[in-house]
Formats: structure tokens, C-alpha cells, sequence
């Protein structure tokens, strides 16, 4: 039973690129939730969603970032436009329907932003 | 939203010597909380939960004690070992709600 995959592992994108982050959950799990941690830093919230709807998104600015996870297929973050400030690790995590069950992270993207 | 704020930062300790870790949460409806240890470079790992029908929990060296009344929460390792120097992440989860959030870390350092 595979993990959390997420894809790519290190991402190298210039200011003013778009970065996409993808995050295909473990079978089953049908809630996503995405985290950024900037280097000697915690895990901060960004978006929490379950397919085709997004639960809550108070963490991520509201500028050049949104998220999707769509019926089928993994999900997606994306940054537009990014700036250095953006480089930093993004894990995302998974967890079943309603339970109150631990979630499961990936390995993350690294994101680094020149 | 839930807010979990967690103390302290950083604790160096020597081996062999306990450390606790405390984190309080801010609302009362969080019934589920986590523990995770995250090693420099990997992904956060769960090393022990503990639900709000429950006290306390203990797994060999590590144990969580959980103050309903007060909305705080404790990790506690006992005879710390070098592999243990990691950061420690401890989370509160509303059930039902699904929405979980996570303190700031703290970075231990064991020395042996």
C-alpha cells in the first residue's frame, strides 16, 4: 500500500515561473490537507481539501497560490508568479473521511526559488 | 479555527535525562491529539496519539498526558537518546471536523 507520493521532490523555479506540486493521497483517504515549512520552521497550515471542494483555505494567500483536488487524478498546488520568499518544503498529508486518524505526510517538494 | 501553540522552541538535554514538551490548544471541541517526529530532511512521522476519552498513554520511553479541563498537552521521553534529538511536533483535531493544525515545533537536541 503506497504512501503519500508527491511529485516532484526538489522543484528549481526562476522568479516569475508557475511551480505545480503534486500530491496523489494513500488509497482510501480522500482528505488532502497541504503544509508549507520554511527552513528551522514549523509546519504551517495552508489549505485542507477533499475532491472537488475545498474545506478551508485560511492559510493560503489569497494572491498567486490556489489548490485543486480534483475527481480524478492527484492534487495539485500551484504558485503563480513566484517569488524567493516562496522556496521553502510543501508537504502535503492525507487522512480517511471523518476519522479522527492521524494523517499520513509525503516525503514533500522542496521548492527553491532563484 | 483551532489554534495550538507549543513550548518550548528548543530543549537540549543530556542522555539519558527526560524531556517534556507542552503544547495548549484553544477549542474545546478538539477530541484527537497528535504527536509527530520530524528528523532533519524527511517527513513529519506520527510516534503517539492520544483521544479525549483518554488521560494518558504511554509506548515504552514515550508517553502523552492530556488535561482536558486545562487544554493542555504533554510529550514526555524518558532516558532520551541521541537518535531521539529530532523536531517534535505536537497537533489538536476537532472530530468531525477533520481540520487539523499543528504547534510550532520544537527542536530537541539530546547529548550523549
Amino acid at each position: 500500500n503506497a504512501g503519500v507520493m508527491q511529485n516532484p521532490r526538489h522543484l528549481v523555479r526562476r522568479r516569475g515561473q508557475e511551480a505545480r506540486l503534486r500530491c496523489s493521497p494513500m488509497k482510501g483517504h480522500s482528505h488532502v490537507y497541504w503544509y508549507r515549512q520554511l527552513p528551522e520552521e514549523g509546519l504551517k497550515f495552508m489549505v485542507y481539501l477533499q475532491k472537488e471542494n475545498i474545506i478551508d483555505e485560511s492559510g493560503m494567500p489569497k494572491e498567486r497560490f490556489s489548490a485543486e483536488f480534483p475527481k480524478e487524478g492527484p492534487s495539485i498546488l500551484r504558485i503563480q508568479q513566484v517569488v524567493r520568499g516562496d522556496s521553502a518544503a510543501y508537504f502535503c498529508a492525507s487522512s480517511p473521511l471523518n476519522s479522527d486518524s492521524p494523517l499520513h505526510f509525503g516525503n514533500g517538494t522542496r521548492l527553491t526559488v532563484t | 479555527g483551532e489554534n495550538v501553540e507549543q513550548h518550548p522552541s528548543t530543549l537540549s538535554v543530556q542522555e539519558g535525562d527526560s524531556a517534556v514538551i507542552k503544547c495548549t490548544y484553544s477549542d474545546s471541541a478538539s477530541n484527537y491529539f497528535p504527536w509527530y517526529k520530524q528528523e532533519l530532511g524527511k517527513r513529519p512521522q506520527l510516534i503517539i496519539d492520544i483521544r479525549s476519552n483518554v488521560g494518558e498513554k504511554k509506548d515504552q520511553r514515550i508517553a502523552v498526558t492530556l488535561n482536558k479541563t486545562a487544554k493542555h498537552f504533554s510529550l514526555h521521553i524518558t532516558e532520551t537518546q541521541p537518535e531521539d534529538s529530532a523536531v517534535y511536533f505536537c497537533a489538536a483535531l476537532v472530530y468531525n471536523n477533520n481540520d487539523m493544525r499543528f504547534g510550532a515545533g520544537t527542536r530537541l537536541t539530546v547529548k550523549p
